[in-house]
């Protein structure tokens, strides 16, 4: 089974640029999340989507970042525009209702800002 | 609010056992472990649910204190694949909403 995928791996931007992330969850998996994880810092929950509906957004801050996931699949995360404390891991997880509360997680893509 | 994990980091030798704590302020509905290595995905490892039982395999396991809000991961006989960050993330709600915690840097020297 495949796993979760994001793309880019990697990005580096200059501050006030924008970004996109990518992000492709395990077949079948309804619940999409993503987080952002700071260099030595736990996962920080942005978004969580069920289908092409948004669960939780509390802790997206959305002056610049925002979410989609129009076909209750693939989702993108975006940034515009950057700022410099916006450096970090941008994870994406995803979770089937039917096969319990366990998160897979993706690769990540680190995001430097300059 | 952000569960709180202890130690903060370990070392092992081979073959030592080792205990990490995690605590929240709030009641919970859940405790998720994972353990990440450096520039890697965080994987899963076991869930608790509500009920304060207790979970394992092989030599990791893990209880849920539901009267003190408190999780703890156990591993026995450390091996050096075992060497990364363990991290707890609890749920409040039944909807899967997770918090982790800062992290437990976990050492295992040959």
């Amino acid at each position: 089974e495949a796993g979760v995928a994001q793309s880019p791996r990697y990005k580096i931007i200059e501050k006030r640029q924008s970004v996109a992330f990518w992000c492709n969850p395990i077949s079948g998996h309804a619940t999409l999340y993503w987080y952002q994880q700071i260099l030595g810092q736990g996962p920080k929950l942005l978004i969580q989507f069920q289908n092409n509906g948004v669960v939780d957004d509390s802790q997206l801050p959305k002056d610049r970042f925002s979410a989609e996931r129009l076909k209750g699949v693939d989702s993108t995360l975006k940034i515009q525009p950057a700022k410099l404390e916006d450096s970090a891991v941008y994870l994406c997880a995803s979770s089937s209702r039917l096969l319990g509360p366990t998160q897979y997680f993706g690769p990540g893509t680190r995001l430097t800002v300059l | 609010q952000q569960p709180v994990q202890s130690p903060q980091a370990v070392i092992l030798r081979e073959g030592e056992d080792a205990v990490i704590n995690c605590s929240s302020s709030k009641a919970l509905y859940s405790v998720h472990w994972y353990r990440q290595k450096h520039g890697e995905a965080p994987v899963f490892l076991m869930i608790l649910l509500k009920g304060g039982e207790q979970k394992g395999h092989d030599k990791i396991s893990a209880s849920f204190n539901e009267k003190k809000q408190q999780s703890s991961l156990y591993l026995t006989a450390s091996q050096l694949s075992y060497s990364g960050t363990y991290f707890c993330g609890t749920g409040r709600l039944a909807g899967n909403m997770l918090t982790f915690g800062g992290g437990t840097r976990l050492m295992v020297k040959p």
